[in-house]
């Protein structure tokens, strides 16, 4: 049992590139979550996604920001024209469907913006 | 809207002493209250959780005591060891809605 498995660990992009932050979530977990942590702050949720759905977003800044968890492959979250703003550590959980029984976190991206 | 808030933010124990964190909710739908440790550099980790049928989970030397009527939730953790140095989390979900609200998070430090 892998866990949840994210990459990069760590992603450098200069100022108006695009990053791509991978997710993908235990087996048998068909549920996954996003959040970004702003150093020396806690866990800020961004979106919720099931496969091919997203249920919520409204953590999501409105522009610049989308992510996507396609029927095949991992979860995908993708910022376009990133700012020094950012930088930050991302986290991705998955959880099993139907009710809460907790999250599995991976591991982090840690992107900085340059 | 901050739905889970958390405190202190940073707690200094001697070692062999008590950490007490302490948590407070605002939404009655929540039924699911996890605490979470975090160590530098690693994403959080699942350390114990507690539903609202009980008033109290203990695992070893953690323990979380729940107040239902408070909205109110805290995490002891027993003879603290430097080992327990880290940040810890407070959450709150409701099971109809697998969204899962984060405290702010407590930074811990234990003294040797």
């Amino acid at each position: 049992n892998a866990g949840v498995m994210q990459n990069p660990r760590h992603l450098v992009r200069r100022r108006g590139q695009e990053a791509r932050l991978r997710c993908s979530p235990m087996k048998g977990h068909s549920h996954v979550y996003w959040y970004r942590q702003l150093p020396e702050e806690g866990l800020k949720f961004m979106v919720y996604l099931q496969k091919e759905n997203i249920i919520d977003e409204s953590g999501m800044p409105k522009e610049r920001f989308s992510a996507e968890f396609p029927k095949e492959g991992p979860s995908i979250l993708r910022i376009q024209q990133v700012v020094r703003g950012d930088s930050a550590a991302y986290f991705c959980a998955s959880s099993p469907p139907a009710v809460s029984y907790g999250y599995t976190f991976g591991s982090g991206t840690r992107l900085t913006v340059v | 809207q901050q739905q889970v808030k958390q405190s202190p933010q940073s707690l200094i124990v001697q070692k062999g002493g008590i950490s007490i964190i302490n948590c407070a909710y605002e939404n009655t739908a929540f039924d699911y209250f996890p605490w979470y440790q975090q160590f530098p550099g690693k994403g959080p980790a699942l350390l114990i959780a507690i539903r609202p049928d009980v008033s109290e989970k203990k695992e070893g030397r953690f323990t979380i005591s729940f107040n239902k009527s408070a909205k109110q939730f805290s995490l002891h953790i027993m003879d603290s060891q430097p080992g327990d140095s880290a940040t810890y989390f407070c959450a709150a979900s409701a099971w109809h809605n697998n969204d899962m609200r984060f405290g702010a998070g407590t930074r811990l430090t234990v003294k040797p």
